[in-house]
This record gives C-alpha cells, structure tokens and sequence, in this order.
C-alpha cells in the first residue's frame, strides 16, 4: 500500500521569503502522480501543483516549484516570496494511476506566513 | 462553471438519526469518492465509485454506505450515525491523474 509522509506538522515564515515543504512516500509503483493541495481557513481544497513520475522536469506555478526526486521518492513544495494569503494546510497527495483512482494523503503541514 | 456541489455545509445529529450527505457535479466525471478529514490524519478515502452502479470500499468504509444510480450524483448515507464519526467529509470527482475537483465540505458533528 502507498503511503505519504509529512514530517512537518507546523511551519511559519516571513513574508516576502521561502519556505519548503517536505514529503516523501512509499511506492512500488512506477507510474504515479504527485499533487499539492493547499486548504485555506475556508476549507476548500485547492490544487497547488502537480507532477507526474514520468516527467523528470521539477513542475512550476507561479511561486510554487517541487523538488522531484524519484530515487529517493521525495517530492518536496518551495513556495518563493510568501504572502499571507499562503497561510492554510497543505497536503502532499499520491495517485496511483491503474487501481482505484485513489489519492492518498500525507497528514499536512500547517504554514504560516507572518508579516 | 466545474463544480463540486456537497450538502449540508455543516450538520450536527444524535447518535443514531439516519442522515445523507449529497454531492452533485456538473463535469460528466466517472470516477466520484468520499474522504473524510480529522485532524492529524489528513483525508482519507472512505467509498470510491467507477461508474453507475459500480461502488467499492476506500480505507475507512465502517458505519457508511453510499449509491451511485446515476452519473452526477454519489450520496454518502450514515444509517446510525455516532461520535466517531464526527468530521470534515469531502466529495471529489476526477482523479484519473487530472486534478480531483473537491467538493466545499461537510462539517458533521453527532452528539
């Protein structure tokens, strides 16, 4: 069974700098996908990004890079000059494409972006 | 516009008063699941649905069943409800490597 680790259960950072959020996960798997979810006060689940096993290229969005390292299956979140709208719950999510479709979670790492 | 459409937003039972959650979407989506969130724990998967007609168990099915007869609609039922079953419970469609559209969440509380 696939798992993912988030061993970070709080973080904060000032405004304006960077931060990374780790996780690693446990596959036999090959072909996967990797997502971050971001979960503001609101509760609503947001994708952050997304990265498939087959790419080796890091995926970007705006502010949001990963650090995809298969090998050592990491796949950690930088988030490049934090602004307080960054604040929220952010879950690392594994999806193993050929059995149910299932995303399993990490526990999530709850940031803090403070001016 | 995509969208997720869970009801209620929040809810509070007594133990043992049957309730259903709804969730409705717009997007022509095969694959629909349910997950619940409790603090420390992350979500976790608790039914999943292929297709009409097609259900099966996720990870934490006890004390829950759910009917997919048609396309847009996954219901999560609670015959009888109790305490531990209090939590946040999504509803997401998708997941086919794309992104999964997430529902706005129930907050369920039973006394």
């Amino acid at each position: 069974a696939q798992t993912v680790t988030q061993s970070q259960p709080e973080m904060s950072v000032q405004e304006a700098e960077t931060v990374t959020l780790s996780c690693t996960y446990d596959t036999s798997e090959s072909n996967y996908y990797l997502f971050w979810y971001k979960q503001p006060p609101s509760r609503q689940m947001i994708l952050v990004i997304r990265q498939e096993a087959y790419k080796q290229q890091n995926a970007t969005e705006n502010r949001f890079s990963v650090n995809f390292q298969k090998a050592a299956k990491s796949f950690s979140l930088k988030i490049s000059d934090s602004q307080l709208g960054d604040t929220a719950m952010y879950f690392c999510a594994f999806l193993y494409q050929g059995g149910s479709e299932k995303l399993v979670f990490g526990k999530g790492t709850k940031l803090t972006v403070n001016p | 516009e995509a969208q997720v459409t869970q009801n209620p937003r929040y809810l509070i039972t007594v133990t043992g008063k049957k309730l259903t959650v709804t969730c409705s979407q717009n997007m022509n989506h095969e694959y629909m699941s349910w997950y619940r969130q409790d603090p420390g724990l992350g979500l976790r998967q608790i039914y999943y649905s292929m297709n009409v007609e097609v259900t099966d168990k996720g990870d934490v099915p006890e004390g829950y069943k759910v009917s997919r007869k048609e396309k847009r609609n996954f219901p999560l039922i609670l015959e009888s409800p109790s305490p531990n079953q209090t939590s946040l419970y999504f509803c997401a469609t998708g997941g086919t490597g794309n992104e999964a559209f997430f529902g706005q969440g129930t907050r369920l509380t039973v006394v």
